[in-house]
């Protein structure tokens, strides 16, 4: 059963910490995007990778936002330091080229 | 700066009737282009999609239109049944293979 497997599920930090959220791809999907979901945005893209390089990240605040795939089996998004108006729902999805994006089931974050 | 736009934040339809979301994009590189839908606490799941090359494409209950000229297509549900009741997302994809959604439309199907 091929699914995407996202770590933590939910997280609750303190303003000015560090969170890594992490994203394990379906075996041998080659593209990687982070979404970010909240009401005003809907499903905002944040960041892409295809065969691990970063292919567009414009999405994403850079001053305190970085993600990275260290080996095709891991994606990840951190935050430092987070901030309240972090608090959202993180998606990860993959895809195998020209099929469509499976999606994780989400990091929820409240930063307090 | 948002590429991919659904207007609508909510619908709501009687059980039976025909629902319709619709989409807008701006961008004229997007030829690809899906629909996902979204319980609470789930991500999205993949619905329909379909090519620029046509105008139609037909699922069971789900047909997808889509008129290049406008930069618009429609999801139609018929008959619209309770369980269809959820978020649905419009997205579009370009020659980058990145991939745009919109902001979402609550469908409630009352029975």
């Amino acid at each position: 059963d091929a699914r995407v497997t996202q770590t933590p599920r939910h997280k609750v930090t303190e303003m000015g910490q560090e969170v890594t959220m992490r994203c394990q791809p379906i075996l041998g999907h080659n593209t990687v995007f982070w979404y970010r979901q909240t009401m005003m945005q809907g499903l905002e893209l944040l960041a892409y990778f295809r065969n691990r390089a970063p292919l567009d990240d414009s999405g994403m605040p850079k001053d305190r936002f970085s993600a990275e795939m260290p080996d095709a089996t891991l994606a990840t998004l951190k935050i430092q330091p987070s901030e309240p108006r972090d608090s959202a729902v993180y998606f990860c999805a993959t895809v195998l080229v020209n099929t469509e994006a499976f999606f994780g089931q989400g990091t929820r974050l409240t930063v307090v | 700066d948002q590429q991919v736009k659904q207007n609508s934040p909510s619908l709501s339809v009687q059980e039976g009737r025909i629902s319709i979301l619709n989409c807008d994009y701006t961008n004229s590189m997007f030829d690809y282009f899906l629909w996902y839908k979204k319980y609470p606490a789930e991500g999205p799941t993949f619905l329909i999609s379909i090519s620029s090359i046509k105008d139609k494409n037909e699922d069971g209950r789900f047909t997808v239109f889509l008129n290049k000229s406008a930069k618009h297509l429609s999801l139609h549900i018929v008959p619209s049944q309770p369980g269809d009741s959820a978020v649905y997302f419009c997205a579009a994809q370009g020659g980058a293979n990145n991939l745009f959604f919109g902001t979402g439309t609550r469908l409630t199907v009352i029975p």
